[in-house]
């Protein structure tokens, strides 16, 4: 197990609805990550989130958007739901210090699906 | 733009045999590479990496193996085992784990 904890496991949803995932970091992870993964493919880097900001992104709309919390804990949240949307959503962990990265850390991800 | 592929979408070997997985990818600039494996309902898990100032790197079981001529990297498992059977993807990492992964190879392992 890698300490990267993420809820719900699953999530049905409908096209237009919001939804909100949850991440918990590693604990001494100062980073995170948030990754689509669609079925059969590899996963595709949404942002980064370091010390509550974004760091990075990745070739997503706006729609996408997430938060990092004081406790480095973080939210990826998807407005006005597509279809394509429905994939595996997979939240990572590193630390960042003095310049440098550690080795990312993944959690079992959660499942979305729009019907 | 950066893209990194996998030349085989399945590869199956015979319990104990040696495994080679593939894997090419296309910005000259990429500098930092990470194999994952990745079991049925979990996350990616690291299994080995390689900086491009590096053209092996060797691991308990596993070595990468770096072209940078050919922008070729291959993942070799030896003794291949049933519990390696999983998918198995290529990343490269060119700012600070933000990820660029291939389409994955699906390893089985015949007992």
């Amino acid at each position: 197990e890698t300490g990267v904890t993420q809820s719900p496991t699953h999530l049905i949803k409908t096209r237009g609805q919001q939804v909100t995932l949850r991440c918990s970091s590693q604990s001494g992870h100062n980073t995170v990550s948030w990754y689509q993964q669609a079925l059969g493919q590899g996963p595709q880097f949404i942002f980064q989130y370091y010390r509550e900001e974004e760091n990075g992104r990745g070739n997503f709309p706006p729609r996408f958007s997430g938060l990092q919390f004081p406790n480095y804990s973080s939210e990826l949240n998807v407005n006005a739901l597509e279809l394509d949307d429905s994939a595996l959503y997979l939240c990572a962990s590193s630390t960042k210090q003095g310049g440098m990265d550690e080795k990312l850390f993944f959690g079992s991800g959660t499942q979305l699906s729009v019907l | 733009g950066e893209s990194v592929g996998l030349h085989l979408p399945t590869l199956s070997v015979q319990e104990g045999d040696n495994s080679i997985i593939n894997c090419a990818y296309s910005n000259s600039a990429s500098d930092y590479f990470i194999w994952y494996k990745q079991e049925s309902g979990k996350g990616p898990q690291f299994i080995i990496d390689i900086r491009s100032n590096m053209d092996k790197r060797q691991g308990q079981r596993v070595t990468v193996l770096l072209n940078k001529t050919v922008k070729h990297l291959s993942l070799q498992i030896a003794a291949t085992q049933p519990g390696d059977s999983a998918v198995y993807f290529c990343a490269s990492d060119n700012a600070g784990n933000m990820l660029t992964f291939g389409g994955g190879t699906r390893l089985m392992v015949k007992p």
